[in-house]
């Protein structure tokens, strides 16, 4: 069965500092992996994703995400984290296989705090 | 801009009343979805369609039920709305071809049953 693990609840980091969010994954075939962002009150904002290719991928707001196929992870980092990237990050997989088109599997979310 | 819409965004009923969540998009996206977003849960399936006429159970499908008449709209019915329905529930909707292909999401509607 797909799922994704986010093992951190919650992240907590200085502004300024880099970031790390983990997630890993584990799926039948070869997965397409997506990273989204929750303000509080809002919807499910799209980062980026891994399709195929170069396994760092770069997305919205400065974000990027490292695809390590051997540890089945998808970690989502920025080098600089700001006061104003304190949200609710989900980890979300699709499987590659047939009859699967369109569905995500969630991560339970990591809280980031970026405290001044 | 194209977009996807769902109203009411706050509602409260009562147990047993039925409740529909209506979800609009000008994407022209053949895929739409329905979660439902519980903390410790996050985000689990409801309902999905495929196009139109086309609809299928999700993981927690039970006590819900979603028609697909037209493109643009994917409307989440609750048939006889119960206490653990309470919950954000989140539309979103996808171009189809891929499985590669984001999947965007409304705003959400909060729905309190008591």
């Amino acid at each position: 069965a797909q799922s994704v693990a986010q093992p951190e609840d919650q992240v907590n980091v200085a502004e300024g500092n880099p970031l790390t969010v983990k997630c890993t994954y584990s799926v039948s075939g070869n997965p397409y992996l997506f990273w989204y962002v929750q303000y509080p009150n809002r919807g499910l904002q799209f980062l980026l994703k891994y399709i195929t290719g170069d396994n760092l991928v770069k997305g919205s707001y400065g974000f990027e995400a490292e695809f390590n196929k051997s540890q089945t992870s998808f970690h989502l980092k920025k080098p600089s984290a700001l006061v104003s990237d304190s949200a609710l990050y989900f980890c979300a997989v699709r499987d590659r296989g047939s009859g699967n088109t369109g569905k995500l599997i969630f991560g339970q979310g990591t809280t980031l705090q970026v405290k001044p | 801009d194209a977009e996807i819409t769902q109203s009411p965004r706050h509602k409260i009923t009562e147990t047993g009343r039925q409740v529909t969540l209506a979800c609009h998009q000008t994407w022209n996206h053949n895929n739409m979805f329905w979660y439902r977003q519980d903390l410790g849960h996050g985000l689990r399936l409801i309902h999905y369609s495929y196009g139109v006429q086309d609809t299928n159970k999700g993981e927690v499908s039970d006590g819900y039920s979603v028609s697909r008449s037209n493109t643009e709209d994917l409307p989440l019915t609750l048939e006889s709305a119960a206490s653990s329905q309470t919950s954000v529930y989140f539309c979103a909707s996808s171009e189809d071809s891929s499985s590669g292909n984001t999947i965007y999401f409304g705003e959400g509607s909060w729905l309190t049953v008591v």
